[in-house]
C-alpha cells in the first residue's frame, strides 16, 4: 500500500499525559499537513511542512501542540499535558507542492480520559 | 477569515434521485474549491475541484461549478446510487490548486435508500 499511513490508529490516554502520533506520507510528496477533526465537524487545519521546513504553525491549537518533520519524510505530532478537549481524530495528508491534491491518511483517534 | 458553509444533514434520498448539496464560501482573493468524500470506514478522498471562476469540476457522475458571483460551489448528481452513501465535505484553499491548508465545511451525511 503506497498511501498515507498513520500510527497508531487509536490512542487512549489519561489527562495530563503526553502523546505522539506518526505520519508517513506518500514517498514522493514533499508537503505534509496535519488536521484535527472533532465529531460532527470538518477537518481543521493545524500545520504543514514543505520538506523539513514548517511553513505554517500559527494554527496549532496551543503551545502544547508541536510537530516535526526532521528529515523531510515522516512527521510526528506531539500533544503535551493532554486535556479531555483534545479528544478527536488527527488526520495527516500529503501532496506535491503546487500540484494541490492532498491525499489523506486514515487518521489517529485520540481519546483522553 | 475563510469559511465554508454547507447544508446540514443527513440528507436521505431514494436511489436514482437527483442530488444537490449546497456549499457557499467566504474568502479573500480567489480561492480554489474542492469536494471531498468520506465513505464509511475510509479516509477522505478528493472527489472534484475547480481552481477559477466558472470552472466545472466533475468525477464519478458528480459535478460542481465555481460561481464567483454567488460564492457557491454546489455539488450535483443526476442519479444517485446506494454506493454514493457517504459524508461529503466542501473545502477551499487560498493557494492555487490547494497546496496550502484547506478550510472545510462541517460535512453533509448522504444516505441513499434502495
Amino acid at each position: 500500500d503506497t498511501g498515507v499511513s498513520q500510527d497508531p490508529r487509536h490512542k487512549i490516554t489519561k489527562r495530563g499525559q503526553n502523546v505522539t502520533f506518526r505520519c508517513d506520507p506518500i514517498s514522493e510528496h514533499n508537503r505534509l499537513y496535519w488536521y484535527r477533526q472533532t465529531l460532527g465537524q470538518g477537518p481543521e487545519f493545524l500545520t504543514y511542512f514543505q520538506n523539513e521546513a514548517q511553513l505554517e504553525k500559527s494554527r496549532l491549537l496551543s503551545d502544547r501542540f508541536s510537530a516535526e518533520r526532521p528529515k523531510g519524510s515522516f512527521s510526528t505530532l506531539e500533544i503535551q499535558r493532554t486535556e479531555q478537549g483534545d479528544s478527536a481524530m488527527y488526520l495527516c495528508a500529503s501532496s506535491l507542492a503546487l500540484a494541490g491534491e492532498q491525499f489523506f491518511g486514515p487518521g489517529t483517534r485520540l481519546t483522553v480520559l | 477569515g475563510n469559511s465554508v458553509t454547507q447544508m446540514e444533514g443527513p440528507v436521505t434520498l431514494s436511489e436514482e434521485a437527483f442530488l444537490t448539496i449546497n456549499c457557499t464560501y467566504t474568502a479573500t482573493g480567489y480561492p480554489s474549491l474542492f469536494w471531498y468524500v468520506q465513505y464509511p470506514g475510509e479516509g477522505l478522498q478528493l472527489l472534484l475541484k475547480a481552481t477559477k471562476a466558472d470552472d466545472k469540476g466533475s468525477n464519478k457522475g458528480f459535478e460542481a461549478t465555481y460561481r464567483k458571483e454567488t460564492t457557491s460551489f454546489h455539488l450535483e448528481k443526476g442519479s444517485v446510487q446506494v454506493s454514493d452513501s457517504a459524508v461529503y465535505f466542501c473545502a477551499l484553499s487560498d493557494s492555487g490548486g490547494g497546496a496550502d491548508g484547506l478550510t472545510f465545511g462541517k460535512g453533509t451525511h448522504l444516505i441513499i435508500q434502495p
